[in-house]
């Protein structure tokens, strides 16, 4: 089976920098993705690991560490519009996505 | 590239009734499509696996009579909700897979609202 965790809330001043915290248990990986997700729409992806170490885009970086099942979402320099839900999902064997409950971050000017 | 369609975005139906939603891909070719579904303040949820020319697979769960799914080419997936009942209100989203691709594409998602 699967496990992902992540928090529920964060919030953060426009500006700042919030990391997301993701950690997992799964029965095969085939990388980890992070998406964000507006209200009433599609996630759009953000990201995708599938070495250890961390990538860079921008504004937004991702960290995995396999041996330990975790991985954080940095977001920089926040904007008003980043507030979103941002969902980290783990790809296991036949390239099934299994994704956690999602993370609701609120930005505030 | 690696675009998603799905029709309709929103369908308003009544209990009883059945309701048919399209997931396209329109610039590439989809030999694995997904279908998912999220109820408010939840995450996705996979429901099946389709892969072009061959039966569905269900996760656990899901009843595979009531959520009737077709891959009948390599850019079109339909999900049939049959005898739709109010607690099948929720917001369906399909995504798709290239051959070569680790990426899913998600589509924008068909708000189904069974009154």
């Amino acid at each position: 089976g699967q496990n992902i965790d992540q928090p529920t809330e964060m919030t953060a001043t426009e500006g700042a920098i919030v990391q997301i915290n993701c950690t997992y248990q799964t029965s095969g990986f085939n990388g980890l993705f992070w998406y964000q997700q507006h209200a009433g729409e599609a996630p759009t992806f953000l990201s995708y690991n599938v070495l250890d170490g961390l990538e860079e885009k921008g504004r937004f970086s991702s960290f995995l560490s396999r041996s330990k099942g975790y991985s954080y979402l940095l977001l920089k320099e926040l904007q008003m519009k980043d507030s979103a839900s941002y969902l980290c999902a783990v790809s296991g064997n036949d390239y099934k996505l299994s994704f956690g409950a999602g993370t609701t971050v609120t930005v505030r000017a | 590239g690696a675009v998603v369609s799905q029709h309709p975005s929103r369908v308003i139906c009544k209990s009883g009734t059945s309701v048919k939603i399209e997931c396209r891909s329109l610039d590439f070719q989809a030999t694995t499509m997904f279908w998912y579904r999220q109820f408010p303040k939840q995450s996705l949820m996979l429901m099946a696996t389709s892969n072009e020319g061959s039966k569905a697979t269900y996760e656990q769960g899901v009843e595979k009579d009531k959520f009737l799914i077709n891959h009948a080419s390599l850019t079109l997936s339909t999900l049939t909700v049959t005898s739709a009942h109010p607690e099948d209100s929720s917001f369906y989203i399909c995504s798709a897979r290239g051959s070569r691709d680790y990426e899913q594409y998600f589509g924008p998602g068909t708000r189904l609202t069974v009154t």
